[in-house]
């Protein structure tokens, strides 16, 4: 059973279009994130959301909005895609979003805006 | 904004070589995580190092939080192909809500 998946595992699309990528954890953990990992690996966070309460919003365009329809569900949605969005996008969940918590990554989604 | 320095950035060696890689920052840090990831995989944790000075050994794997918790390293003895991946340290800082990674470490370990 994975622990947290992710949809798709490959999303490629033009400048311009609007996409979303879904995510879920079944370890009944209380706190989900976003990663964006570069070309060069460096994976930067984006969003976490603690039970459905956004706690960290990251210096991150406002194209990009991420929705928690339950502390098992946040997925990521990203109006007018631009070439920079090009990039492998991980989701993650701890159990309670302390410092000491394993992160739990999902199998990433890799972008590629044309 | 802290930031945690790792190096090398890339490093290929033979199987059977020991090696250390670094992960440094002029900053304190509550505790320190390494992951590894594998290509078209998310990270996956190894070790969480709480305690200035800990030494945590995982099999082969050696890892060390500094004493003023400001840098950690990780050293494998005899490495083999199995051990290829991105090493990731990533660190809590004090009072915040979110992890900080370093660039990683490409490790390629050649039979």
């Amino acid at each position: 059973d994975t622990a947290v998946s992710q949809t798709p595992k490959y999303l490629v699309t033009q400048m311009g279009n609007d996409k979303s990528i879904k995510c879920e954890q079944n370890l009944g953990h209380d706190t989900m994130y976003w990663y964006k990992q570069d070309s060069k690996k460096f994976l930067k966070i984006m969003f976490s959301y603690n039970n459905k309460e956004l706690i960290i919003n990251e210096t991150v365009p406002n194209r990009f909005s991420p929705k928690s329809p339950d502390k098992a569900h946040l997925n990521l949605h990203i109006n007018s895609l631009e070439l920079g969005d090009s990039a492998v996008y991980f989701c993650a969940s701890t159990r309670m979003g302390e410092g000491t918590d394993t992160q739990y990554f999902g199998p990433g989604t890799r972008l590629t805006v044309l | 904004t802290q930031l945690l320095e790792q190096s090398p950035q890339f490093l290929s060696i033979q199987e059977g070589e020991n090696l250390t890689v670094y992960c440094n920052s002029s900053s304190v840090f509550s505790s320190l995580q390494w992951y590894r990831q594998e290509p078209g995989e998310g990270p996956v944790l190894l070790v969480t190092v709480v305690t200035g000075g800990e030494v945590k050994k995982l099999k082969r794997l050696t890892f060390q939080f500094g004493d003023a918790r400001k840098d950690s390293s990780l050293h494998i003895t005899a490495a083999q192909p199995g051990d290829t991946g991105l090493y990731l340290c990533a660190g809590d800082p004090p009072g915040s809500e979110k992890l900080v990674f370093g660039k990683g470490t490409k490790l390629t370990v050649n039979p």
